[in-house]
């Protein structure tokens, strides 16, 4: 079973400041993907990655498959990216199913 | 249309009830997924349906029944809960085996049993 590890656990930050988020797995995926999930429940998937980066606004992906890890950054981090960032992991290309890092608590500050 | 919706929002049941958990998704996908997240835990898989057949179950207990009566709809009954089961319930879908294969999920039930 992949064993999926974030880091940092908690990031407090001030408003502006540009977040680094990392993730690595122990065993070889399909695809990663970053979530973000606010207070009482609902996950937005943010990227998918199998490669390379993606970038969609203020939020950049990597990944780099050999040597299993990803970062997620976020420029001109403002109050409302606070949230709970979550990395997860696909092991085959169907219907299987995810496995969670346990998340990264960001708080961004006036 | 991009939403995976869940009903109820919140359901609070007795460990001698029997409910139901409802998700259903309009996006042609055909995999289904069950969720289970504790507090300040992350989720944790529970079944999959991949064309409306049970393809993957985690070793979830007999308590749990998974349902999937069609490509857009996906249930989840349960009886006889336990306290520890409180929770909250996620359902995602996806179109599997496409380069584009995001889970996209639902904002959840959240359980609770007494």
């Amino acid at each position: 079973k992949n064993e999926v590890e974030q880091s940092p656990q908690n990031l407090t930050a001030q408003e502006g400041e540009f977040i680094t988020i990392n993730c690595s797995y122990s065993v070889g995926i399909s695809a990663l993907h970053w979530l973000q999930q606010h207070p009482g429940g609902g996950i937005v998937s943010l990227f998918m990655l199998s490669s390379g980066k993606k970038k969609h606004g203020r939020l950049i992906a990597t990944i780099n498959i050999q040597e299993k890890h990803s970062s997620l950054h976020i420029t001109a981090s403002h109050p409302r990216d606070s949230a709970v960032y979550i990395c997860a992991v696909r092991g085959g290309g169907g219907a299987d199913g995810l496995t969670f890092g346990k998340g990264t608590h960001l708080i961004i500050q006036p | 249309d991009t939403e995976v919706t869940q009903t109820p929002k919140h359901l609070v049941m007795g460990m001698t009830n029997k409910k139901s958990l409802k998700c259903e998704q309009h996006m042609g996908h055909r995999a289904m997924y069950w969720y289970k997240q504790k507090a300040k835990k992350p989720p944790e898989l529970m079944f999959v349906y991949s064309y409306e057949k049970l393809s993957i179950n985690e070793s979830v207990p007999s308590r749990f029944s998974p349902e999937c009566p069609n490509s857009s709809l996906l249930n989840l009954h349960l009886h006889a809960l336990q306290p520890e089961d409180s929770a909250l319930y996620l359902c995602a879908s996806s179109q599997p085996g496409g380069p584009k294969n995001i889970q996209y999920f639902g904002a959840g039930t959240r359980l609770s049993v007494l």
